[in-house]
């Protein structure tokens, strides 16, 4: 089984500057994928950005890019130029692609850009 | 494509009493997954479908779940003498296996409250 641990309950940036969220992740599997979700306020979850774990490449998303650490099974999400529609829950998810794809999330992090 | 819906928004019932919930997922997408989210926690897995056929059942499914997906397309979650403990969000999400790029699509879920 795999774990995915979320260290930063809350953060909050200024609108414009850059913020990095935390993740790491537990596995003994070697094919999976990473993943970064955002959640609204009572709205749904929507895909942020992903990682293939055999990608060494970090991933980059406009103004969100990862730093995927495979040794340290660190996965992190760097928002560039916050903007305030960038204000929600975020989850770190794992998927074991060789097992039915399902979704393992952390705990989540919520994040406030202020004006 | 219209996106993942759910039905109910919002169920609120009394303990003991059975509920049901519909998912339609993206029409084309043959895997299905539902997830249960308790406040502030990230969602955890219950069950998938490939087509009409359930694959995997996580230990949380416990006998009073049972979920179908008779044709294939929309699913059905139901939940038997329902219990306090089971208050959450139910979220649904669906996929393309394979082909997709391993992206679930979320519905905004429902959101149950037992009295």
């Amino acid at each position: 089984a795999q774990t995915v641990t979320q260290s930063q309950p809350e953060m909050s940036v200024q609108e414009a500057e850059t913020v990095t969220l935390s993740c790491t992740y537990d596995t003994s599997e070697s094919n999976y994928y990473l993943f970064w979700y955002k959640q609204p306020p009572s709205r749904q979850m929507i895909l942020v950005i992903r990682q293939e774990a055999y990608k060494q490449q970090n991933a980059t998303e406009n103004r969100f890019s990862v730093n995927f650490q495979k040794a340290a099974k660190s996965f992190s999400l760097k928002i560039s130029d916050s903007q305030l529609g960038d204000t929600a829950m975020y989850f770190c998810a794992f998927m074991n692609v060789d097992a039915g794809n399902m979704l393992t999330f952390g705990g989540g992090t919520r994040l406030m850009v202020k004006p | 494509d219209t996106g993942v819906s759910q039905d109910p928004r919002h169920k609120i019932t009394k303990r003991g009493q059975n509920v049901t919930f519909r998912c339609d997922p993206i029409s084309e997408h043959n895997r299905l997954y539902w997830y249960r989210q308790t406040l502030g926690q990230g969602p955890e897995f219950l069950t998938y479908f490939q087509n009409e056929a359930q694959l995997e059942k996580s230990r949380l499914l416990s006998d009073r779940f049972s979920a179908e997906r008779p044709k294939g397309s929309f699913s059905t979650l139901e939940i038997q003498r329902t219990e306090q403990g089971d208050s959450a969000m139910y979220l649904c999400a669906s996929e393309t296996v394979p082909g997709g790029f391993y992206e679930q699509y979320f519905g905004p879920g429902t959101r149950l409250t037992v009295t």
